[in-house]
């Protein structure tokens, strides 16, 4: 069975700190996909990234930065220097296959800076 | 970049009406459409598969006479909450795959209210 687990339901940090939000996945697939999405209060998911099971090289887009470990099944999702604007719930999802399967979300996290 | 329309945005309906969201790919074509459900602060809920031409397939627990799916277009798959009772009321959101290249998008959902 696939599962996403988002232990953290809700953090709360000050601007400019940095904050990780955790993934943990479950699945017997050897080929799968990662994602993570962001939904700010208006309601629409927001693409964040994209990243392959054969891929683990970590991936740093501006002030956001996303750690895969396979050896531990994470997929941890870090904002640097967090910013009022980055106040959302957050998802991390698993799909066995990019071009033919369902996405299966994490519980997400809610982030909300302060500032 | 690629757009999934969602319509209506927002809809209030009375108990016991019959409330139709459209989910629209823009600028692609979609065989495959997701539909999603959402309560507050809580995961999105994988409800339905919509095909293009053919059956939706049902999650489990998801009763298929109460969310009718139509997906008569390439472009075009219609979920209807018949008989909408207020447990009813949540957050539906739709994600269209490019029959290019199997990426996903998202529309920006509907937040559907039964009184």
């Amino acid at each position: 069975a696939q599962k996403v687990t988002q232990a953290q339901t809700e953090i709360s940090v000050v601007e400019k700190e940095d904050v990780t939000l955790d993934c943990v996945y479950e699945t017997r697939d050897t080929t799968y996909y990662l994602f993570w999405y962001k939904q700010p209060p208006s309601g629409e998911l927001v693409f964040l990234i994209r990243r392959n099971s054969f891929d683990e090289q970590n991936e740093i887009s501006g002030r956001y930065s996303w750690n895969f470990q396979k050896s531990t099944s994470s997929f941890n999702f870090t904002i640097t220097a967090s910013q009022v604007v980055d106040s959302a719930v957050y998802f991390c999802a698993l799909q066995r296959s990019y071009n033919t399967d369902k996405l299966i979300f994490g519980t997400g996290t809610r982030l909300q800076v302060f500032p | 970049g690629a757009v999934v329309s969602q319509h209506p945005s927002r809809v209030i309906c009375k108990s016991g009406t019959s409330v139709k969201i459209e989910c629209r790919s823009l600028d692609f074509q979609a065989t495959t459409m997701f539909w999603y459900r959402q309560f507050p602060k809580q995961s999105l809920m994988l409800m339905a598969t919509s095909n293009e031409g053919s059956k939706a397939t049902y999650e489990q627990g998801v009763e298929k006479d109460k969310f009718l799916i139509n997906h008569a277009s390439l472009t075009l798959s219609t979920l209807t909450v018949t008989s909408a009772h207020p447990e009813d009321s949540s957050f539906y959101i739709c994600s269209a795959r490019d029959n290019g290249d199997g990426e996903l998008f998202f529309g920006e959902g509907s937040r559907l209210t039964v009184l």
